[in-house]
């Protein structure tokens, strides 16, 4: 069954480490994202690929980098972790309009 | 630069007919509707698409304006699992998006 796969599903981090989160998909999607969603607040975009090797910014991409290495993997990357980055994340595929994109289960990241 | 508007919230009560409105005003010709719902600590979860017939799976049906200036997402029979935040959002037919939700209709389910 095609699906968008997080790891890990929780992380604690310490202020100015380093982070990475994963994704995989078996969606053979071309265009991967990343969503941050805080409590009580909607999804919100900080960057995206439309394919390996290919990465754009979102809505909020400032303290996040982002990789493509293949079809199947996006990461996100948080260089120095800040406690305001504290938040679920959600990775989602997805190829363009007239078909549907799939989202994972998200990662919960804490950083202290 | 929101595309679509929803209500906040709606409210129904299990076993009812529920319909959420989406009105999408300066909506372009190629631009599809989606309608995705997300509950609490899941990521959000595709319910459907169309782009200017009404369509229909098992999830719910699209009700699409001959305009397409809005759209309904009609819920039969709903139960308390249906309960969730429900997002109308267009997507273009370039091949290249960038999905962005608005708050969306959170909506309430009653026993």
């Amino acid at each position: 069954e095609a699906a968008v796969t997080q790891s890990p599903r929780n992380k604690v981090a310490v202020t100015g480490g380093k982070v990475t989160l994963s994704c995989n998909q078996t969606n053979n999607h071309n265009n991967m994202y990343w969503y941050r969603q805080d409590t009580g607040h909607g999804l919100r975009l900080i960057h995206y690929s439309y394919g390996a090797g290919s990465t754009e910014k979102g809505d909020i991409p400032d303290g996040y980098k982002a990789s493509r290495p293949s079809q199947e993997n996006f990461s996100l990357i948080l260089e120095l972790a800040t406690p305001s980055q504290t938040s679920v994340y959600f990775c989602a595929s997805g190829d363009g309009a007239n078909s549907d994109y799939t989202f994972g289960s998200g990662t919960r990241l804490l950083v202290i | 630069d929101a595309k679509t508007t929803q209500p906040d919230s709606m409210e129904s009560t299990e076993g009812e007919t529920v319909h959420l409105p989406c009105s999408h005003a300066t909506i372009s010709g190629n631009e599809y509707i989606y309608w995705y719902r997300q509950v609490p600590l899941q990521g959000p979860e595709y319910v459907t698409h169309g782009l200017q017939q009404n369509t229909t799976n098992s999830m719910a049906f699209l009700a699409i304006a001959s305009d397409r200036k809005s759209s309904t997402l009609i819920l039969t029979h709903v139960s308390l699992r249906d309960a969730a935040v429900y997002h109308c959002i267009l997507l273009a037919n370039y091949g290249n998006e960038k999905i962005t939700f608005g708050a969306g209709t959170k909506l309430t389910i009653k026993p």
